[in-house]
């Protein structure tokens, strides 16, 4: 069974730092992209970043770009989202989701997300 | 960037019935790359449908995509209790990957 778990979220300040991890199992790490995703408050789904199966491919969304760094530990089965300079509208649950063996892909797989709230 | 509307807003209906939901693009999606999620309250984002009419692993067969070009649509034949949520389109033909605004069923 594929299990995704996420950690790292909190309550920051505007301007801090964070990391989120993201835990994985129950499937081949080594072979599949990864991607970050979030949910604002009241708001929809919104893509922030994905990375290759190597980590040697990155893609962020613009409203992250310079920001956000994502990466990957393949000798962990973990992925992590280092998130810098954050603002207030960062606030929102991060999801972690696989994103195929093969990209561009849709995001089989999500776990249930870790709660960032960005507020002084 | 490829700007997906998803309509109604709202969806209000009762167990049994059908459900339409409609989820448009600014432009083409070669190779119907489309994708539909349920999103449940405090729960994980679930994969539905792919490349636009595959069912993912383990979905149920009251769940249809189809589509093509620029318009899509998921269709829920009789809804059960626990499809009450809400429901996103996502295209992953081009960078940056975008999502619809989402379509709630609600009883």
């Amino acid at each position: 069974e594929v299990q995704l778990l996420e950690s790292g979220g909190d309550l920051i300040q505007p301007g801090g730092s964070l990391r989120l991890s993201c835990a994985a199992s129950g499937f081949t790490f080594t072979s599949y992209a990864m991607a970050w995703g979030r949910q604002a408050p009241g708001k929809g789904l919104e893509w922030v970043s994905t990375t290759s199966a190597s980590g040697l491919t990155t893609n962020y969304a613009d409203s992250v770009k310079g920001r956000f760094t994502i990466s990957r530990d393949n000798s962990k089965n973990t992925l992590f989202l280092q998130m810098n300079s954050l603002r207030a509208d960062d606030t929102g649950v991060y999801y972690c989701a696989t994103y195929g063996t093969r990209p561009p892909a849709p995001f089989d797989y999500w776990g249930q997300g870790t709660l960032v709230t960005v507020s002084s | 960037e490829i700007v997906l509307t998803q309509s109604p807003g709202t969806l209000s209906l009762s167990p049994g019935d059908r459900a339409t939901l409609s989820c448009r693009a600014s432009q083409s999606l070669a190779r119907s790359s489309l994708a539909w999620y349920q999103h449940r309250p405090a729960q994980a984002p679930r994969l539905l449908i792919y490349g636009a009419s595959n069912r993912a692993t383990g979905v149920p067969d009251r769940f249809s995509g189809s589509g093509s070009g620029a318009d899509f649509t998921l269709t829920l034949s009789r809804l059960e209790p626990e499809d009450f949520a809400v429901y996103y389109c996502q295209q992953y033909y081009r960078s940056p990957l975008t999502f619809g605004g989402g379509t709630k069923v609600e009883i």
